[in-house]
C-alpha cells in the first residue's frame, strides 16, 4: 500500500521564477492538503482540494495556487518565487468521504529560492 | 481551533515511558486532541487522537483530563527512534485543516 509520494524531492529555483510541485495520495484517499513549513515552524496550512476543488484555504496570497485531477493527485504552484517562499512542502492525503479524517502526509519537497 | 500550549523541549531515557503534556484550556466540546510527530526531514506522522476518552494504540497512550483542559501523550518504552518534535492539535469536528504550533522537541537519550 503506497502512501502520501510527492516529487521533486529538492527544488532550486529562482527569485520570481515559478514552480510546480505534485503530490500522490495514499490509496483510498480522495482529499490532498497542502501545507508549508519553514524551517524551525510547525506545517501552515496552504489549501485543501475535494472533488477537483478547492474547499478551504489558508493565510496565503494568490500567488499560490492549485489543482486536484481526476485521480486524486495533485499539484501546487507558485508564481513569482519570493525568498521567503524557501521552505519544506508538505502533501497530506485524507479519506473524507467516510469521516475518517486523519491525514497521512508525503516525505514533503524542499524548495529553495536564490 | 483551540490554541495548544507544550513545553518546547524534553529528554527521556531510552527504555522509560516519555510522558508529553499538552494544555489546550479553551477547547470546545466538538474538538478532538491530535498528536503528531515529525521525525527530521520527514512529513509529520500520525500518531493518535481522542474526544474525552483515554485511547491506546500499537504506538502510544493519549490521557485526556475530566475537563479536557490538557492531555498527556505517552510513550511507554521510549526509542531512539522516537527522537522527533511532537505536535499537538486541536481541530474540531470535519475541520479540514490542521493548525500546527512549534511543538515539542522529544530527545531519547541512550
Amino acid at each position: 500500500d503506497a502512501g502520501v509520494t510527492q516529487s521533486p524531492t529538492h527544488l532550486i529555483k529562482t527569485r520570481g521564477q515559478q514552480v510546480t510541485l505534485r503530490c500522490s495520495p495514499k490509496s483510498g484517499h480522495d482529499t490532498v492538503s497542502w501545507y508549508q513549513q519553514a524551517l524551525g515552524q510547525g506545517p501552515q496550512f496552504i489549501f485543501q482540494y475535494y472533488e477537483e476543488e478547492e474547499r478551504q484555504r489558508g493565510n496565503f496570497p494568490d500567488r499560490f495556487s492549485g489543482h486536484q485531477f481526476p485521480n486524486y493527485s495533485s499539484e501546487l504552484n507558485v508564481n513569482a518565487l519570493l525568498l521567503g517562499d524557501s521552505a519544506l512542502y508538505l502533501c497530506a492525503s485524507s479519506q473524507d468521504r467516510t469521516g475518517t479524517y486523519e491525514q497521512y502526509f508525503g516525505p514533503g519537497t524542499r524548495l529553495t529560492v536564490t | 481551533d483551540a490554541k495548544t500550549t507544550q513545553p518546547p523541549s524534553m529528554d527521556c531515557a531510552e527504555g522509560r515511558a516519555a510522558n508529553l503534556p499538552c494544555n489546550h484550556s479553551t477547547i470546545s466540546g466538538n474538538e478532538y486532541v491530535y498528536w503528531y510527530r515529525q521525525i527530521h526531514s520527514q512529513g509529520p506522522q500520525y500518531i493518535i487522537h481522542g474526544l474525552k476518552n483515554n485511547e491506546t494504540n500499537e504506538m502510544a497512550s493519549l490521557i485526556i483530563t475530566e475537563d479536557r483542559k490538557s492531555s498527556t501523550l505517552i510513550l511507554p518504552h521510549a526509542t531512539l527512534r522516537d527522537t522527533a518534535v511532537y505536535y499537538c492539535i486541536v481541530r474540531r469536528t470535519g475541520a479540514n485543516n490542521l493548525f500546527f504550533g512549534t511543538g515539542t522537541r522529544l530527545t531519547v537519550i541512550p
